[in-house]
Formats: structure tokens, sequence, C-alpha cells
């Protein structure tokens, strides 16, 4: 148990469906992450926020919407997906640090949304 | 263009030896270093970490060291059991920014 929660585990999907994943964080940290895990790659960032404000987006395809609506939750939507975006997405958190600041600084992981598009 | 390196794919090592596991990096700016253990099917969980201002930081079995003039890291696991067998990334961080290497996959052998 990490304080990081993931839903749903696993999602397939069709090409023309639109479905969301969802992260919640117990653990009172106010950055939050979408990262894509892909077979044989390394972990790659997709979307950070900041309290609730987004601070980076890595040219990640519009067809990946992320929403934070608070600094505890966090969705990914998702819509008309090619079969190459199937991969592990993985959202996170960490306490988050000011500019200047020198205090390191630890992420968090979920378990993870298995997605499968068909 | 990548920032953090682990060259080795995987590692074996026998129950009860020392694994080590490295990472290269090529920026100066990152200010924290950080260990991950994944499970296939698991997210990543944090092991272990150290700060630019250290070389070496110790919790049980496992030790980070770092070598900044030589942008290494390095994640000594002694000893060895095989519930270590997992993939293993480094991970480094400055501010809100996190970049991870590829992994290191060790296998470790009864």
């Amino acid at each position: 148990e990490t304080g990081v929660t993931q839903t749903p585990r696993h999602l397939v999907m069709g090409m023309t469906n639109k479905k969301s994943l969802k992260c919640e964080q117990h653990l009172g940290h106010n950055a939050m992450y979408w990262y894509k895990q892909s077979a044989k790659k390394p972990l790659e960032l997709m979307f950070v926020y900041s309290l609730e404000e987004r601070v980076e987006n890595n040219s990640v395809p519009s067809r990946f919407s992320p929403e934070c609506p608070n600094s505890s939750h966090l969705f990914l939507h998702l819509h008309t997906l090619q079969p190459e975006d199937s991969a592990l997405y993985l959202c996170a958190s960490s306490q988050g640090v000011g500019t200047g600041g020198r205090t390191g600084n630890t992420i968090y992981f979920g378990e993870g949304s298995w997605l499968t598009v068909v | 263009d990548q920032q953090v390196k682990q060259n080795s794919p995987s590692l074996s090592v026998q129950e009860g030896r020392i694994s080590i596991l490295n990472c290269d990096y090529t920026n100066s700016m990152f200010d924290y270093f950080l260990w991950y253990k994944k499970y296939p099917a698991e997210g990543p969980t944090f092991l272990i970490s150290i700060s630019s201002i250290k070389d070496k930081n110790e919790d049980g079995r496992f030790t980070v060291f770092l070598n900044k003039s030589a942008k290494h890291l390095s994640l000594h696991i002694v000893p060895s059991q095989p519930g270590d067998s997992a993939v293993y990334f480094c991970a480094l961080n400055t501010g809100n920014q996190f970049y991870f290497g590829t992994g290191t996959s060790l296998t470790v052998i009864p």
C-alpha cells in the first residue's frame, strides 16, 4: 500500500471508445503525475500537476486529456486511442518543492492501470 | 536525449552474495537520487535515496553510493535474497522533475 490508488487496474477498450483512468492519493502531496511505461522503454512522463496547475505536458497526443480537480485526485481521459497506446499507465504523487527549494523530493507510484487498445 | 542510463539490462547473483546495480547520468543539475524496485504488474516502490551533499546512505541491506565527479550512482544489496528479484530503476530528481533509467532486472538465484 503506497498511498496512491489507481482504478481500474485493467482496461480493454476499442479505438472508438472513451474511458477514464482515475488516481487518488492519500499522502497529502501537492504534485501528481501520469507516466506511461511501454515494454523495454524507460518511464515516460506524460503530465505533471503541481498545486492543481498543469506545469508540464511532454508533447503528449491530444487523445490523452488529464484532469486534476483537486490535489488528491487525478484523471486521465482517453479517447480514440491507437493500439500502440497499449501500456501500463502509472500515477504518482510527491510532496513537491517550490522554486529554490533544496529539499529532496520522493515520488510514490500507484499500482498502475494496464491498458489494452484493440 | 537520455539523461539517465542503466547500462546493464539484467544481472544474476547467487543468494547471499552482493548485488551491485549501476546508474550513470549526464547532467549535474540533480540534487536528489533515488532507487525504486518494481515487480511485474505492479508500480515501482521507493527503496532508498541520497542527497547530492552525501556520498553514501545505508538502510539495512541496501546501500546507495553517489560519485558526483563521475556522475555515477550505485545500489548495493547484501546479502541478496530471492525476494530481491525484480527490476530496479534509478531516478534523478530536481524540483518536481524526475528522470528514470531504463531499469536493471535482478535475478537472485537460490
